[in-house]
């Protein structure tokens, strides 16, 4: 089964602080998605990476950034927290075709103090 | 990017089947139309696909319009556990990797 990993379930974080969440999966998928997704919003798109080093903006990038050196790993960085990026953020992957499924991790929960 | 519009809220019986429809008139030939659920405190998981042709599997039928323009979830018989927020996507051949949600379909099953 494929599997994607998100480093931490729950975090707490103070403002102004840098974080960073991990996502990582084992399936050599080429394509790597960073989505938030706050109550009623449904899942809106922060970053997604289609291979090493590459990365594209999705719907909400402001104040975020990505990392992907290597293919099965793909970092969100939060580079000056803040308490508007209180959320659930997801990480997901797939293969580079429109006929592919999207796998999604559990979900990490993220509160800024 | 194309968009898909969902209604916001569902309510079926358990036991009853349900259908969830999902518009995308802006679709194009070569996307794909692809289905997610999401269960409480849970990333999404994958439901059913398709291009053209109906599509069944062990959790859902997909039924596909003639023109493509609009499609519909069939779960056969609903249960407890199909309470959930139901996405529909498209996934473009290109730019695949850019794929947008909608809020989703929120599906309430009564016993």
């Amino acid at each position: 089964d494929v599997k994607v990993t998100q480093s931490s379930r729950y975090l707490v974080k103070r403002t102004g602080e840098k974080v960073f969440l991990e996502c990582v999966q084992d399936m050599d998928h080429e394509n790597m998605f960073w989505y938030r997704q706050d109550p009623g919003l449904g899942l809106r798109l922060i970053y997604f990476s289609y291979d090493v080093k590459m990365k594209e903006k999705g719907d909400i990038p402001e104040g975020y950034s990505v990392s992907r050196e290597k293919k099965e790993r793909f970092s969100l960085i939060l580079e000056s927290a803040s308490t508007n990026q209180t959320s659930m953020y997801l990480c997901a992957s797939s293969l580079d075709s429109s006929g592919n499924t999207i796998y999604f991790g559990e979900g990490s929960w993220l509160t800024v103090v | 990017d194309a968009k898909t519009t969902q209604p916001n809220s569902m309510e079926s019986n358990e036991e009853e089947p349900v259908h969830l429809p999902c518009n995308h008139s802006t679709i194009s030939g070569t996307d794909y139309i692809h289905w997610y659920r999401q269960l409480p405190s849970q990333g999404p998981e994958y439901v059913i696909h398709g291009l053209t042709s109906n599509v069944n599997n062990r959790m859902a039928s997909l039924a596909i319009a003639e023109d493509r323009k609009s499609s519909t979830l069939i779960l056969h018989r609903a249960t407890l556990r199909d309470a959930a927020v139901y996405y529909c996507i498209l996934r473009r051949r290109t730019n695949a990797g850019k794929s947008t949600f909608g809020d989703g379909t929120t599906l309430t099953v009564k016993p």
